[in-house]
């Protein structure tokens, strides 16, 4: 059964400071996609990224950065020099189109990362 | 900006009643999701509509009906309101199934 697991529920930093947010997904599919979302204070939720499952390369945007290993079925989201505006709860989600005709996405619990000055 | 709009943004209403919320997807995408977010159930999808067919659904009880019109604007109709009812509501659009989604700014339903 597919499942996005954040086992991270509240991460506090200091400004400045690095920070991983963890994601660990199941799927039987071969062909799936990850995604990160944020959703800040004010309640929308924002884009990210979008990886599929046949690109493994890590993706730097930023101060932003993700690893994505199939092996461990993990797809992890860091901050560099994380700052106040990065406050907010970040949404891993996975996709299976293949096998679901659709592209919903099932969404983990969710990380709310607050990071203080 | 996404590009997505929902109307309304707050909706406050007593239980037993209907309501409608109202979507307008992305210039270009064809497909319209629905997810309610609510605190015990975290994000969860409802129902997608493509080109202003039903492609597929999730936990969407059977109170709560959506369909998308050829504008390809989309309405989720939910009725015989409870308090659990109670989330924000979400619409996302995107040109193609496994696509980015992009999302609205929500709908803030409150029964009582």
């Amino acid at each position: 059964a597919q499942k996005v697991t954040q086992a991270q529920t509240e991460i506090s930093v200091v400004e400045k400071e690095d920070v991983t947010l963890d994601c660990v997904y199941e799927t039987r599919d071969t062909t799936y996609y990850l995604f990160w979302y944020k959703q800040p204070p004010s309640g929308e939720l924002v884009f990210l990224i979008r990886r599929n499952s046949f690109d493994e390369q890590n993706e730097i945007s930023g101060r932003y950065s993700w690893n994505f290993q199939k092996s461990t079925s993990s797809f992890n989201f860091t901050i560099t020099a994380s700052q106040v505006v990065d406050s907010a709860v970040y949404f891993c989600a996975l996709s299976e189109p293949s096998s679901s005709n659709t592209g919903k996405l099932i969404f983990g619990q969710g990380t709310t990362l607050q990071v203080k000055p | 900006d996404s590009g997505v709009t929902q109307t309304p943004k707050h909706l406050i209403t007593a239980t037993g009643q209907r309501v409608t919320l109202r979507c307008s997807p992305r210039s270009g995408d064809l497909s319209v999701y629905w997810y309610q977010q609510s605190l015990d159930q975290g994000l969860q999808f409802l129902i997608q509509y493509y080109n202003g067919e039903e492609r597929a659904k999730g936990n969407i009880l059977e109170r709560f009906s959506a369909q998308q019109f050829p504008d390809l604007h989309s309405e989720l109709n939910l009725s015989s309101l409870e308090l659990g009812d109670s989330a924000l509501y979400f619409c996302a659009s995107s040109p193609r199934v496994a696509y980015e989604q992009y999302f609205g700014p929500g709908t803030r339903l409150t029964v009582t």
